[in-house]
Parts: C-alpha cells; sequence; structure tokens
C-alpha cells in the first residue's frame, strides 16, 4: 500500500548544484502535484501535470523544470540551486473526475541549499 | 485569485475539550474544500473532504462544515486528546484554465495539553 513515494527524504546541495526529486504513485492517479513548504507557511503550488505528457505552471515555478513521461512518476528537476530553494518539497496526486479528489500526500522531501 | 485564510494561526486547549479551527476563502467558485492534519517532519494527512454540493463531513470525532455563499469553512474537534496536536491546514480546489489546483491556508497549530 505504498501511495505517493518521494525520494530522497533529505539532500543538501551546494549553491549552483543541480538535483531531481523523485515521485512516484501506484494510485493511477491522473494528477499529480509539486508544493513547497517553508517554515510556518501554507504550501506553494510549483506544477503540476493533469496527465502523462502534459504539465503546468504554478505560483511559484522559477526555478524548478518537471517532466510527466509516464501516469506514475512526476520527478521535479532544480537546476542551479539557490538558497532560496531551502524548503520542504511535496509531491501530491489525486484522481481529478468531475468535483471529486481526495489529494494524497507523500512523506516529503527536505532539501537544503548551502 | 483565490486566496484562504486561517484563524487562529496557533491554539492550546486541555485534552477534553472542544474546538473549532476556521478557513475562509475569497472566490466561492470552488470544487471542494479538503482538511489536512500535518505531524511534525511528516506530509500531510487528509481528514475529511467536503464536495461543493454538500454542506458537511463528519470522521469520528471531527466535523468539518462548509458555507459557499459566505466563503468559509470550520472543523470541529470534539472531545480533543493530546493525540490531536498537528498543524490543521485546509484547501480549496479551483478550476484553471488548464485544469484544476488547490490554494491552501497557512495553517492552525494545535496543541492539546494532558
Amino acid at each position: 500500500n505504498a501511495g505517493v513515494t518521494q525520494t530522497p527524504k533529505f539532500r543538501i546541495l551546494k549553491i549552483g548544484q543541480s538535483m531531481t526529486l523523485q515521485c512516484t504513485q501506484d494510485m493511477n492517479h491522473n494528477y499529480m502535484y509539486w508544493y513547497r513548504q517553508d517554515p510556518g507557511m501554507g504550501l506553494k503550488l510549483i506544477y503540476y501535470s493533469v496527465g502523462a505528457g502534459i504539465t503546468d505552471k504554478g505560483e511559484v515555478p522559477n526555478g524548478y523544470n518537471v517532466s510527466r513521461s509516464t501516469t506514475e512518476d512526476f520527478p521535479l528537476r532544480l537546476e542551479l540551486a539557490a538558497p532560496s530553494q531551502t524548503s520542504v518539497y511535496f509531491c501530491a496526486s489525486s484522481y481529478f473526475r468531475l468535483n471529486t479528489g481526495e489529494l494524497f500526500f507523500g512523506e516529503g522531501s527536505r532539501l537544503t541549499v548551502l | 485569485k483565490q486566496e484562504v485564510t486561517q484563524i487562529p494561526a496557533a491554539l492550546s486547549v486541555p485534552e477534553g475539550e472542544n474546538l473549532v479551527l476556521n478557513c475562509s476563502f475569497t472566490d466561492s467558485a470552488i470544487y471542494n474544500l479538503q482538511w489536512f492534519r500535518q505531524d511534525p517532519g511528516k506530509g500531510l494527512t487528509s481528514l475529511l473532504l467536503i464536495q461543493s454540493s454538500q454542506r458537511e463531513q463528519t470522521s469520528g470525532r471531527l466535523n468539518a462544515s462548509l458555507d459557499k455563499s459566505s466563503g468559509r469553512s470550520t472543523l470541529y474537534i470534539a472531545a480533543s486528546q493530546p493525540g490531536d496536536s498537528a498543524t490543521y491546514l485546509c484547501a480549496v480546489k479551483v478550476r484553471e484554465t488548464s485544469g484544476s489546483r488547490l490554494t491552501f491556508g497557512e495553517g492552525t497549530q494545535l496543541t492539546v495539553n494532558p
């Protein structure tokens, strides 16, 4: 009963390095999302996808890229990491049909950029 | 642009007390509203999902209500327990041109004292 799985759980990057946060779900959900959560703040949407091959920007997309080649996977790429990208990143998925769609979250990936 | 506000930001109550958490949103054209619980260092767990056509949902000691016309939702927790201590977030799903997305409030940090 895996649900939404994110890797890695923790990572420290140097300024200018790149990395990919992995996210996979086994619930055959069509919608997938990447959020970031900064201390004491709500979640901000980075990118989302409504199905394989389709992605769109959220509120805070700058410095990130995504792809959705399969229904299950939705990796988030950080290019040229900056200290402002220090945050906790959450991947989520839902099955959107009309106005339904409970959202399921992964455990989060804590990223520090030094 | 949809904005979601949660009041209070923090709440501390003695064990056994009934309590209400508030969530307000600016645009009433929502698909649904979802309440989540987040424990420190963990991901978000869905508690209740209320569709736009519904007035309330119940699960155990939790009851969530929705009043779209006034842009408000409340989460009622009966007979609170120390295990209820966590941050509670509400999120509304709104229609976008290429899909739908959730907008989150900043959360209410609840502490239930033994």
